[in-house]
């Protein structure tokens, strides 16, 4: 199985700061990555696919980069809605995996 | 508009089986995949299984043995088994939709969840 190394665990910032999250895939995934979103409570919601694309309806201060065995998802300007968890997930090999989350808490 | 929503017992007793069914209305099965994920209380992601647009399926190879996924069409509703359950199956079981954009998969819609707990 591909094994998705994301980083950090958790962050703290402060309204309008840029952050980036990064996800490791322990093979290469030719961009076959998502980034989710999800706030407490709620199901995972789609922000990135393929590695850079915004998904409809997501604002964008959302981007995502990346290629290979390295990805990145950054926030920049963060608002007081984009405190959640974000997970990455590949979708190159069976079975998909998914990162094991960062928490994004505002100071 | 897209929905789904998974239904099921929240409360299974050690070695028995777990029935779930997602339902999704705003689409047709017979054009989307619709895939299982089932979270921990520690918020770890687990790609379960998919059940295809044609009605293939597929399996996360740590739960082949006790994992079954069908559907039925006409209800539009996608159903979940797992036998041999134990407290580790504990979690919020998902279900969600994806297509293929361009050369990506997208998984763009997801259920409410249900949280389903092993115990006796």
């Amino acid at each position: 199985d591909i094994q998705m190394t994301q980083s950090p665990a958790s962050l703290s910032a402060s309204l309008g700061e840029t952050v980036s999250i990064e996800c490791l895939p322990s093979e290469g995934i030719s961009n076959d990555l998502a980034w989710y979103q999800q706030e407490s409570g709620k199901s995972p919601q789609l922000l990135i696919y393929g590695a850079t694309r915004l998904q409809d309806g997501v604002p964008s201060r959302f981007s995502g980069s990346g290629s290979g065995t390295r990805y990145s998802l950054k926030i920049s300007g963060i608002q007081p809605e984009d405190e959640a968890d974000y997970f990455c997930q590949q979708s190159h090999k069976n079975p998909w995996t998914f990162g094991g989350g960062t928490k994004l808490e505002l100071k | 508009q897209v929905q789904l929503k998974e239904s099921g017992p929240g409360l299974v007793q050690p070695s028995e089986t777990l029935s779930l069914t997602c339902t999704v209305s705003g689409f047709s099965l017979t054009s989307y995949s619709i895939h299982w994920v089932r979270q921990h209380s520690g918020k770890r992601l687990e790609w379960m299984g998919r059940m295809w647009s044609d009605g293939a399926t597929s399996y996360n190879s740590a739960f082949t043995s006790r994992l079954s996924i069908s559907r039925d069409t006409s209800t539009s509703q996608v159903f979940l088994k797992m036998n041999s359950l134990q407290t580790e199956d504990t979690g919020t079981y998902y279900c969600a939709r994806s297509y293929i954009r361009g050369l990506n998969y997208v998984m763009d819609a997801w259920g409410q969840g249900t949280s389903v707990t092993v115990s006796s």
